[in-house]
């Protein structure tokens, strides 16, 4: 299995521009998730998918965030306009069930965002 | 607010010798998680601990749940530069039966010298 797949490795972009960060789960995980890190913060959960389904976003800072799951091998996070202060790694995650107990999460090797 | 506290932030050691992480909280966790995450990756699973008081070993590496699911620590010995990279603890918390989603500590970073 080729676990979790994000694109791009790497993003710079200006202020005020669109960014959309990619991520392919692994085939018959039902549970997705996008995270922020930071040195500040940490791991920071955005939202997650089950079954393509948005079921928790509370993490999303604020409207420019959005995220979508139209179908079980792909989602996007996108951000629009992009700030400064959006700049982290953002991972993708996944697994078969909640990860909680039994599984755990499969993460991709994230995307780092550079807004200047 | 951090709900996981990781401690120390940063350890610096030579290989061979033993080390000890901690992760507190003053909330009850129905499980906890331990991974690694190495520079350019995502965190890469080590362990769940599941039960107040179990302990796990993964060859040099052993976890504990504390007692009241409210700590763990994972213990190292005779660290290797391999084992250099973050160690974060990640919680599901305990709602009275149900549990919330997985919230992870800042990490510890360890770096081994050979």
């Amino acid at each position: 299995d080729a676990g979790v797949i994000q694109s791009p490795r790497h993003e710079v972009t200006e202020m005020g521009q669109e960014v959309t960060l990619r991520c392919k789960p692994i085939s018959g995980h039902d549970y997705l998730f996008w995270y922020r890190q930071t040195m500040m913060r940490g791991l920071e959960l955005l939202i997650y998918f089950n079954n393509n389904v948005p079921i928790d976003d509370s993490g999303m800072p604020e409207d420019r965030f959005s995220a979508k799951m139209p179908n079980a091998s792909f989602s996007t996070l996108k951000i629009q306009p992009s700030e400064p202060r959006d700049s982290a790694v953002y991972f993708c995650a996944s697994s078969p069930d909640r990860g909680i107990q039994n599984y755990g999460y499969t993460f991709g090797s994230g995307t780092r965002l550079t807004v200047v | 607010t951090q709900l996981l506290e990781q401690s120390p932030q940063f350890l610096s050691i030579q290989e061979g010798e033993n080390l000890t992480v901690y992760c507190n909280s003053s909330s009850v966790f129905s499980s906890l998680q331990w991974y690694r995450q190495e520079p350019g990756e995502g965190p890469v699973l080590l362990v769940t601990v599941v039960t107040g008081g179990e302990v796990k070993k993964l060859k040099r590496l052993t976890f504990q749940f504390g007692d009241a699911r409210k700590d763990s620590s994972l213990h190292i010995t005779a660290a290797q530069p391999g084992d250099t990279g973050l160690y974060l603890c990640a919680g599901a918390l305990y709602y009275g039966g149900s549990q919330g989603n997985l919230i992870f500590g800042k990490g510890t970073k360890l770096s081994v010298k050979p």
